[in-house]
């Protein structure tokens, strides 16, 4: 079945680091890959999206692109703020119908000034 | 435009309690989820809708009931609630048209203790 593999937490960074967060999957169709952001005591926010293979999502500096020859969907921002401390979620959907959307497990990133 | 809305934001029950958890959406999206999310153990689906009158099982379903009579509202039902569906809850929604397209929806969530 489809899943998603992400890597595992927390990550902890200083306030201008460079972020990766590393997001693989597999699936037997063509999904479209998304990143949702989760702020403490909130729910999932849509971060960025991608439906094709090369496909770049961008949202608030952080972005992400589609690459179908490695089932990648790496999460990157080049200088995180306090404010990126949150969870990040990966997940796609690959089919029209019924339940088809997956998410990987999270990724906790703390930002320290 | 308020999106997706869950009534309540907090509860505390015990023991057998009954409770019903209300999901609210204004998007007239088709597709309606209910997940738990526990420390550590990321999202789980509990029930999903794929329309007004429709419901079917998702990873977890056991100890919950849903129903969906208005293509707007899904409702979370715990008959008797057990200190192991302590959890925060969340509900989706989406739109069907090209779903593979498009992204879940969330409300805030609803935190829900059993003692």
């Amino acid at each position: 079945g489809d899943s998603v593999t992400q890597m595992e937490g927390p990550v902890t960074l200083s306030e201008e680091a460079f972020l990766t967060i590393n997001c693989t999957y597999t699936a037997t169709g063509y999904p479209s890959l998304f990143w949702y952001v989760q702020y403490p005591g909130e729910g999932l926010q849509l971060l960025l999206k991608a439906t094709k293979a090369d496909d770049k999502g961008s949202n608030k500096g952080f972005e992400a692109t589609y690459r179908k020859e490695t089932t990648s969907f790496h999460l990157e921002k080049g200088s995180v703020q306090v404010s990126d401390s949150a969870v990040y979620f990966c997940a796609l959907s690959d089919r029209d119908y019924g339940q088809n959307f997956v998410f990987g497990p999270g990724t906790r990133l703390s930002v320290l000034p | 435009n308020a999106g997706v809305t869950q009534t309540p934001k907090f509860r505390v029950l015990k023991t057998g309690q009954s409770m019903t958890l209300l999901c609210a959406q204004d998007m007239n999206h088709e597709y309606m989820y209910w997940y738990r999310q526990d420390p550590g153990m990321g999202l789980r689906l509990i029930h999903y809708s794929v329309g007004e009158g429709t419901t079917a099982k998702g990873e977890v379903p056991d100890g919950y009931n849903v129903s969906r009579l208005k293509k707007q509202n899904f409702l979370l039902g715990l008959e008797s609630a057990a200190p192991s569906q302590t959890s925060v809850y969340f509900c989706a929604s989406r739109l069907e048209r090209a779903q593979r397209y498009n992204e879940q929806f969330f409300g805030p969530g609803t935190r829900l203790t059993v003692l």
